[in-house]
């Protein structure tokens, strides 16, 4: 069973709110990443990180942002949130190397109304 | 950028029909990974082919690796419902920084 957290699993807020999505991981992964799933489509590699201090923006371009202060987590931020950012986000995490399995979070639901 | 692309997109099969996903990338993959997401989950390592040919079974599943590195494809034989849900597969280039996912296959299973 994965040891990665994500918090709030459900959340509902109005248009031009700042919200923050937790993700803790208590398994020492270096790599740690966000993905953007919305119902029965694919995912979005939104940003990742290989470590304290290293944030990259993903394939797809996000309007959130992301820090890494502390290995074990991964905090994700919308400063004002739209509408269009209603979506499921996953974090996930891997220790490194070629071919580590991913481990993911059981996601954030965040719509924004 | 490295495309990993999954066909079909949907699946609808009786129960105990076989059921087949493939996935095919751009370029030559360093391995392959295969995650099924079950409805309203989050989605679940299943499997990592490395090797050139490689085959693996976990039970009714078959998962295969091309000989050029390229393709994959996962084989359920006798489909049951608890096969429900959606299968992706996940690809990393060798100079990869992060696995690459098909769109994913969604099969559903009817009695």
């Amino acid at each position: 069973e994965a040891d990665i957290y994500q918090t709030p699993r459900y959340l509902v807020i109005g248009t031009g709110k700042k919200i923050t999505l937790e993700c803790s991981q208590t398994m020492g992964h270096d790599k740690m990443y966000w993905y953007q799933q919305d119902p029965g489509m694919e995912l979005h590699l939104i940003h990742y990180s290989y470590g304290v201090n290293s944030t990259e923006k993903g394939d797809l371009s996000s309007e959130s942002t992301v820090s890494r202060i502390r290995t074990e987590h991964f905090p994700l931020t919308l400063e004002s949130a739209r509408p269009s950012h209603t979506s499921q986000y996953l974090c996930a995490s891997t220790r490194g190397g070629s071919g580590n399995t991913i481990y993911f979070g059981e996601g954030s639901w965040l719509t924004v109304v | 950028g490295q495309q990993v692309m999954q066909i079909p997109q949907y699946q609808h099969v009786q129960e105990g029909e076989d059921f087949t996903t493939y996935c095919n990338s751009s370029t030559t993959l360093s391995n392959i990974q295969w995650y099924k997401q079950r409805p309203g989950g989050h989605p679940v390592f299943l499997i990592q082919l490395v090797k050139s040919g490689e085959v693996k079974k976990q039970k009714r599943l078959t998962f295969q690796f091309g000989e050029a590195k390229k393709n994959s494809s996962l084989h359920i034989t006798a489909t049951q419902t608890t096969d429900v849900g959606t299968y992706f597969c996940a690809g990393k280039k060798h100079s990869g920084y992060a696995l690459n996912f098909g769109k994913g296959t969604s099969l559903l299973v009817t009695p």
